[in-house]
């Protein structure tokens, strides 16, 4: 149980356009979503945190313009990176929190999106 | 604020031998919980195992245990009998609450040779 499925894995895009990641929470209500860069070798750095139904809280240094955040159902999450570039290239990953089988919290992460902007 | 600090970028050992990874904390919180993750090559992060700061027993799962030295603000991993599965990068991470934001550290890459 607890699964987060993450789409696109992969993703080029061109300079300019925007991109749109998907989360699902497939088996329980994830009521918060976490959304994590990683550069190449580097460690997991926290966007954003949404709520679902609520605007997303930013870390410092996040840009919530270029990063738009959706949370719009207990088991849907976006994040958009809107005119993207070559420094937004990155890989993405989202965590979930919700209740499990067992009543308690668990956090799942999704299997993360390769942005790749040329 | 928070930080985790991992001071080993690589480390290797031959299979079927034990390996420690060492992370190091900061914060002023009584309350909180520490984690390690797993990040194979396929870049999926796995849970290999939690500690509650409350308490004072080490956590172990299987052939994963920790050292937690609350008043040193240390908690490190060993990892009993390394299989090549084991090979991945392993990140310690901070969160004061049991599903909650994490705080990652730079992460240890751990090589497993025959």
């Amino acid at each position: 149980g607890a699964v987060v499925s993450q789409h696109p894995s992969w993703v080029i895009c061109k300079s300019g356009t925007s991109v749109k990641i998907e989360c699902r929470s497939l088996d329980f209500q994830a009521t918060t979503m976490f959304w994590y860069r990683q550069f190449p070798k580097q460690s997991l750095m926290l966007m954003a945190t949404s709520n679902e139904g609520s605007k997303a809280t930013y870390e410092q240094g996040v840009e919530k313009d270029k990063f738009l955040i959706n949370h719009a159902s207990l088991t849907l999450s976006t994040l958009t990176v809107t005119s993207a570039h070559p420094e937004d290239s990155s890989f993405y990953i989202c965590s979930a929190r919700g209740r499990g089988l067992s009543g308690a919290n668990v956090l799942t992460f999704g299997a993360g999106s390769r942005l790749t902007v040329l | 604020a928070q930080t985790v600090t991992q001071s080993q970028p690589e480390m290797s050992v031959q299979e079927a031998e034990t390996v420690t990874l060492s992370c190091t904390y900061d914060t002023s919180e009584s309350d909180y919980y520490l984690f390690w993750y797993k990040q194979p090559p396929s870049r999926q992060m796995i849970l290999v195992i939690r500690q509650e700061a409350y308490k004072q027993q080490n956590a172990t799962e299987n052939r994963f245990s920790v050292n937690f030295q609350k008043a040193a603000k240390s908690f490190s991993l060993k990892i009993s009998d390394s299989q090549l599965g084991d090979a991945a990068m392993y990140f310690c991470a901070y969160s004061t609450g049991t599903a909650s934001k994490l705080t990652f550290g730079t992460g240890t890459r751990l090589q497993v040779t025959l």
